[in-house]
């Protein structure tokens, strides 16, 4: 298996409130991924980093924001939770163009 | 905005029973198109990833094939068994390293 964690594996927080997810690879892989998973969605980018301070929007990034100050650690922000940012996070890493990713176990968040 | 679209959405069939899926993608800024296989209550695992037009990857009973041109892709099971019921992704990489998901085929095979 890829060294690739999430933590934590499951929040619940309330609205309004800040809320940091952390990914965490030991694999020095250089791409690094945010996405969420919701029903009748399947996995959509919120994020992703190809290197360390190297990071791009994804498809749904309004209301989130990222940092990667070393290799190993992508940060996934919610600056001001939300409900609709309920969901199941992953985080996945690749090594390089053209490779599969790699994804993490996930996590889930509730805003209540 | 980029679009990759997957079909069916869902799909039953019975054991012994061979299928496929289809992914639409853009057929402009393709670097490759990756399919991934997710159970439930995991993380979706790679199955292929593919980046020549006209290439065919297999990995035991489940193939791959690939049209650049046209922009699409199949999935093909021979012999579906249970343990194959799954949602299967296929997923779009530019040349920016970002990869965007199909919404996925959902697959269930009854024994």
């Amino acid at each position: 298996d890829a060294g690739i964690t999430q933590s934590p594996r499951h929040k619940v927080t309330e609205t309004g409130t800040p809320v940091t997810l952390r990914c965490h690879q030991t694999e020095n892989h250089r791409y690094m991924y945010w996405y969420r998973q919701d029903p009748g969605h399947g996995l959509r980018l919120i994020h992703y980093s190809y290197g360390v301070k190297d990071t791009d929007k994804g498809e749904v990034s309004d209301g989130y924001s990222v940092s990667r100050s070393k290799t190993e650690d992508f940060l996934l922000t919610l600056e001001s939770a939300t409900s609709s940012q309920t969901s199941v996070y992953f985080c996945a890493i690749r090594p390089r163009d053209y490779t599969e990713q790699f994804f993490g176990p996930g996590t889930r968040l509730t805003v209540l | 905005i980029l679009n990759v679209e997957q079909s069916p959405q869902s799909l039953h069939v019975q054991e012994g029973d061979s299928t496929n899926f289809t992914c639409s993608f853009p057929s402009s800024n393709f670097y490759a198109l990756h399919w991934y296989r997710w159970e439930t209550a995991k993380s979706p695992e790679a199955l292929f990833v593919m980046t020549l037009n006209g290439d065919e990857k297999k990995k035991g009973r489940i193939s791959a094939t690939l049209n650049t041109k046209e922009g699409y892709s199949y999935l093909y099971i021979k012999g579906s068994q249970p343990e194959d019921s799954a949602t299967y992704l296929c997923a779009f990489e530019s040349n920016t390293g970002k990869l965007i998901f199909g919404q996925g085929t959902t697959l269930q095979v009854k024994p």
